[in-house]
């Protein structure tokens, strides 16, 4: 089973409001990613939690805040976003931490976000 | 600057004929290689990955091909399926991040 589940499928939101996307995991993978993709692009990495911690962060932006409550569960709260930030979230765990070679990153089917 | 390149976006291929997907990279420290196919509004699946000790590997109609000197590695897919029709995302790890191309996306026309 390589089964990443993210909640919720689509999510439209104000500029003001405050918002969470959801990423669950079973397969006892000890990483886990959030991407962020934009139509016709390819993903593009934003956080990577290595053993629940925080090891990669490419200079998000602060209005986009990840959190890792356990090795299954790691979330994306949004506020304050502008409707440029709307695209396709994807989450994704692989079963080791980072920097080892042949770790296979698994997704998730994705969060659309709208921001008006 | 872009480190992994697909510079075909499409490509069209009759039913039950051979896919040939292309995908080269600029740095020499790459060493674990993935595609992964995407269906519209869905994450992409990962579908086949290789090492950079090996110059092949196989699993059913899905075959990529490294060589490293070329800094290239393709994808054949054989027989083609309609089903096979999607964006194809070449990968390259680095550091635990994975670093992708534009993506090519395939037709395959019955």
């Amino acid at each position: 089973d390589t089964e990443v589940t993210q909640t919720p499928k689509h999510l439209v939101m104000g500029m003001t409001n405050k918002k969470s996307l959801k990423c669950e995991q079973h397969m006892g993978h000890r990483a886990m990613y959030w991407y962020k993709q934009k139509a016709k692009k390819p993903p593009e990495l934003m956080f990577v939690y290595s053993y629940e911690k925080l090891s990669i962060n490419e200079s998000v932006p602060s209005r986009f805040s990840p959190e890792c409550p356990n090795s299954s569960l790691l979330n994306l709260h949004l506020h304050a976003l502008q409707p440029e930030d709307s695209a396709l979230y994807l989450c994704a765990s692989s079963p080791r931490t980072s920097g080892i070679v042949t770790d296979t990153q698994y997704f998730g089917p994705g969060t659309r976000l709208t921001v008006l | 600057d872009q480190q992994v390149k697909q510079n075909s976006p499409s490509l069209s291929v009759q039913e039950g004929r051979i896919s040939i997907l292309n995908c080269d990279y600029t740095n020499s420290m790459f060493d674990y290689f993935l595609w992964y196919k995407k269906y519209p509004a869905e994450g992409p699946t990962f579908l086949i990955s290789i090492s950079s000790i090996k110059d092949k590997n196989e699993d059913g109609r899905f075959t990529v091909f490294l060589n490293k000197s070329a800094k290239h590695l393709s994808l054949h897919i054989v027989p083609s399926q309609p089903g096979d029709s999607a964006v194809y995302f070449c990968a390259a790890m680095q550091g635990g991040k994975l670093i992708f191309g534009q993506g090519t996306e395939l037709s395959v026309k019955p």
